[in-house]
């Protein structure tokens, strides 16, 4: 089946420390993103793809690095630099050549930092 | 802008019932909007979209309707099951110059209770 895995489900780490979340797809998309999500609030953009090799800042980028080096994977950092990295981090997907369709979310990483 | 709380909007229905969830949205350049669902600890499973030279798309049990007048959307689910019970998002696609790449801007949200 086609669709994008995100992993671990749950995460835990200490003040300080740097994490990576995984997300990998198998649509052949060409566009990934990043999003947050916080309790009663919408999904705001971390960041996002277009491309390999390529990457742009969402509206909440501080604290956060990704890369892509394959277009099937786009990891996302969230380094100790992030003030409130407690949340929910949702990645998606989009097929690159047409604007109007939908991002297809993966069923996202629960990250809990103490 | 966006409002941002922690309480979000419910909606309590009985099975069977025709439910109603409704969205503003601000931009006036938005020209594509989706509704998603979410369940808990899921990610937001795609329900329908609509361009903005629609007004009406209806899918499986499902209707989405566009007002560009008063900048208005809403999503219309036919006879509600309790499988329906979840958190429903709006989202709105700017293609005005500068504007992030398929970026979707989100709403808040609202809960949707169907009871048995």
């Amino acid at each position: 089946d086609g669709g994008i895995t995100q992993s671990p489900k749950y995460l835990f780490r200490k003040e300080g420390q740097n994490v990576t979340l995984s997300c990998e797809q198998n649509l052949n998309h060409d566009a990934m993103y990043w999003y947050r999500q916080d309790p009663g609030q919408g999904l705001r953009l971390i960041y996002y793809s277009q491309i390999v090799n390529d990457f742009q800042k969402g509206d909440i980028a501080e604290g956060y690095s990704v890369s892509r080096e394959k277009k099937e994977s786009f990891p996302l950092t969230v380094t100790s630099a992030q003030k409130n990295p407690t949340a929910f981090y949702l990645c998606a997907s989009m097929e690159g050549a047409t604007y109007n369709s939908p991002l297809h979310f993966g069923n996202g990483t629960r990250l809990t930092v103490t | 802008g966006e409002s941002v709380g922690l309480h979000l909007p419910t909606l309590s229905v009985q099975e069977g019932d025709n439910s109603i969830i409704n969205c503003a949205y601000s931009n006036s350049a938005s020209d594509y909007f989706i509704w998603y669902k979410q369940e808990s600890g899921k990610g937001p499973q795609f329900i329908i979209d609509i361009r903005s030279n629609m007004d009406k798309r209806q899918g499986q049990r499902v209707t989405v309707l566009l007002n560009k007048t008063v900048k208005h959307l809403s999503l219309q689910i036919a006879a509600t099951q309790p499988g329906d019970s979840a958190v429903y998002f709006c989202a709105e696609r700017s293609n005005a110059g500068g504007t992030s790449y398929g970026k979707l801007t989100f709403g808040q949200g609202t809960i949707l209770t169907v009871h048995p």
